[in-house]
């Protein structure tokens, strides 16, 4: 039972260089979600789909680019690569869009950038 | 907009010793409160949750009230082990906040043999 997958797990990346993080679930949830993680600043969202079809901007989404490809796969691309990128990125799935609900997380993917 | 704090870690303790680690949010709306869990090298999961005021969530020892009037929801555990050993993230769930959850910056503990 494979729940949410990402990949790669670990890339480094040079300065202006662009690549894309997937993220695939097979749990049939609606809601998917691009995160992350920062020492001393937790989660922050970048994007977020609350169904097939639609994506929004989360707390930091310049730099990057989404697509929910279809209700199962939803990817994180980094068209032009920066130090500041360097972070671990986490992708996370949720069967309503969260309230009285549950997050499932990867297991993350860690990016450096150079 | 809605937010978390929790209280700055690292947290060392001794095994068997009394665990808390302070949350309190500020939310618009009526939200549902999570403790999530990242042990070394995983992703985050699902510690305990309380859906409205006065609930009390709890799951492995771990326990959470949803305080409305103090706004706060304090993990706690009366004995911990050194499997307890992870990083610990208070977050909220509201519909009223389009991006549906908010996450503390995580408290991490290190619970010494």
């Amino acid at each position: 039972n494979a729940g949410v997958t990402q990949t790669p797990k670990f890339q480094v990346l040079k300065t202006g260089q662009s690549m894309t993080l997937q993220c695939a679930q097979d749990m049939n949830h609606n809601s998917m979600y691009w995160y992350r993680q920062d020492p001393g600043m937790g989660l922050r969202l970048i994007y977020y789909s609350a169904s097939e079809g639609t994506t929004d901007k989360g707390e930091v989404p310049n730099g990057y680019n989404v697509s929910r490809l279809n209700k199962r796969e939803f990817s994180l691309r980094l068209e032009s690569a920066a130090p500041s990128q360097t972070s671990v990125y986490f992708c996370a799935t949720a069967l309503a869009g969260g309230i009285n609900g549950e997050l499932f997380f990867g297991e993350g993917s860690r990016l450096t950038v150079l | 907009g809605d937010s978390v704090t929790q209280m700055e870690g690292p947290v060392t303790l001794s095994e068997e010793a009394f665990l808390t680690i302070n949350c309190t949010y500020t939310a618009t709306g009526y939200p549902s409160l999570f403790w999530y869990v990242q042990y070394p090298g995983e992703g985050l999961q699902l510690l305990l949750k309380a859906t409205k005021a006065d609930d009390k969530g709890s799951n492995k020892g771990f326990e959470a009230t949803y305080r409305k009037e103090t706004t706060s929801f304090h993990l706690e555990k009366g004995s911990v082990q050194v499997s307890d050993s992870a990083v610990y993230f208070c977050a909220l769930s509201d519909a009223d906040y389009g991006q549906n959850f908010v996450f503390g910056p995580g408290t991490r503990l290190s619970v010494l043999p």
